[in-house]
């Protein structure tokens, strides 16, 4: 079965462009969440989607936005960049839990890095 | 909002060897999971080992293995017979019951020499 895929692998943008991150999920996992990696630092959650809704979202700005789409793949989108937002940026996949039932963990896919010149 | 602290940015261990990981964390909450993921230079994360709160028995998974203490925060992971593909970075995470949104420390760079 395949994992989760992330598109691009690399990726160089100047300050103030966009960049639009795409991610699809294990088939089967409708819950996608993005994180940001600072190199040196660990993943920083940005936002999760579960069937096409956001159910969360960390402490970023708003120049930081995503959807889900009904294939339950997803974009992460980032406008205006900054030198600061150069990462990787880590999609992970995970299963929906069935009420009662064991604990899913979330897949992580090999992510995109984002240089920001 | 839940903190976690990973004090060892780097360690390393002679292969065979056994090498111990600590994490702190800081939650208000008594429903959680702790994780350690591994990512190795080709960026991959994987799951390594989970641990249940309200469960006392602590976590194994082959030559994995956790050391949690709930009252004290702290949630160590313990590598016996380290092998040269054990270097990675660890990381050490938390979440409610929503995996999706999970806390991570900052990592530890783990090297095993021959």
């Amino acid at each position: 079965d395949a994992g989760v895929t992330q598109s691009p692998t690399h990726l160089i943008k100047t300050r103030g462009q966009q960049v639009t991150l795409r991610c699809s999920p294990i088939s089967g996992h409708k819950s996608v969440s993005w994180y940001q990696q600072v190199l040196g630092q660990g993943p920083q959650f940005i936002f999760q989607y579960y069937e096409k809704e956001e159910r969360g979202r960390g402490n970023f700005p708003d120049r930081f936005s995503a959807r889900q789409f009904p294939n339950y793949s997803s974009e992460l989108n980032v406008n205006a960049l900054l030198l600061g937002d150069s990462a990787l940026y880590l999609c992970a996949s995970r299963p929906r839990r069935l009420a009662g039932g064991p604990y899913n963990e979330q897949f992580f896919g090999p992510g995109t890095r984002l240089t920001v010149l | 909002a839940q903190t976690v602290t990973q004090s060892q940015p780097e360690m390393s261990v002679q292969e065979a060897e056994t090498v111990t990981l600590s994490c702190t964390y800081d939650t208000s909450e008594n429903n959680y999971y702790l994780f350690w993921y591994k990512q190795p230079p080709s960026r991959q994360m994987i799951l390594v080992i989970r641990q249940e709160a309200y469960k006392q028995q602590n976590a194994t998974e082959n030559r994995f293995s956790v050391n949690f203490q709930k009252a004290a925060k702290s949630f160590s992971l313990k590598i016996s017979d380290s092998q040269l593909g054990d270097t990675a970075m660890y990381f050490c995470a938390f979440s409610n019951t929503n995996a999706g949104k999970s806390t991570f420390g900052d990592g530890t760079t783990l090297t095993v020499k021959p």
